[in-house]
């Protein structure tokens, strides 16, 4: 079956250690996206790539990398500098274009030790 | 800029009952509109979306939802709530043409009561 798998599915990082959650994705999309969850707020996107080798920083970028060497991975690092991230990460992908729909993964869960 | 706004941040509705989620957006020209549903510690799940055409869209479980033009609306509905019907729910637009990204409202706790 295609889907979105995210890992870990729980994960904790000590003060100034970078962390990076997996995104992979077997649907042949084009679009991959990573959102931030907090109890809330919604989902608040950091970064989406609408084609391999390109992406661009969404509404909260700051402190989070991004890279998207292959078409079904999108992988999210989490640095020192994000002095908050404790919180839910959701991955996304659509097909390119207007009014896709979004496929979600379920989700990687970052708390802080 | 585009923006979704999901005024009540939980609905409590009897099982048996009809049931509506609210949904008002703001963006430049004719959007797009989804819904979508999350269950605890889950990705979201897509439900139905409007593009154009009828101003009632199904979906997914039973769901509808009625696109107002005039209100600015996408409320979301369904004739007769489950208890398993009880999860958060988002409403999302995304713009025509540009970068087409969503932007999602804040959510809404729907509690279907046994």
């Amino acid at each position: 079956d295609g889907g979105i798998t995210q890992s870990p599915k729980y994960l904790f990082r000590k003060e100034g250690q970078n962390v990076t959650l997996s995104c992979e994705q077997n649907l042949n999309h084009d679009a991959m996206y990573w959102y931030r969850q907090d109890p809330g707020q919604g989902l608040r996107l950091i970064y989406y790539s609408q084609i391999v080798n390109d992406f661009q920083k969404g509404d909260i970028a700051e402190g989070y990398s991004v890279s998207r060497e292959k078409k079904e991975s999108f992988p999210l690092t989490v640095t020192s500098a994000q002095k908050n991230p404790t919180a839910f990460y959701l991955c996304a992908s659509s097909i390119s274009g207007e009014g896709q729909p979004q496929h979600f993964g379920d989700g990687t869960r970052l708390s802080i030790l | 800029a585009q923006s979704v706004a999901q005024p009540e941040d939980q609905v409590n509705v009897a099982e048996g009952n009809p049931l509506t989620v609210k949904c008002t957006y703001s963006v430049s020209g004719n959007p797009y509109l989804f819904w979508y549903v999350q269950y605890p510690n889950r990705g979201l799940q897509f439900l139905l979306k409007y593009i154009t055409g009828d101003n009632l869209v199904k979906g997914s479980y039973g769901f509808e939802a009625e696109f107002n033009k005039s209100q600015t609306s996408f409320h979301l509905k369904k004739p007769s709530a489950l208890v398993s019907d009880s999860a958060l729910y988002f409403c999302a637009v995304s713009p025509p043409g540009g970068s087409y990204i969503p932007t999602f409202g804040r959510g809404t706790s729907l509690i279907v009561h046994p």
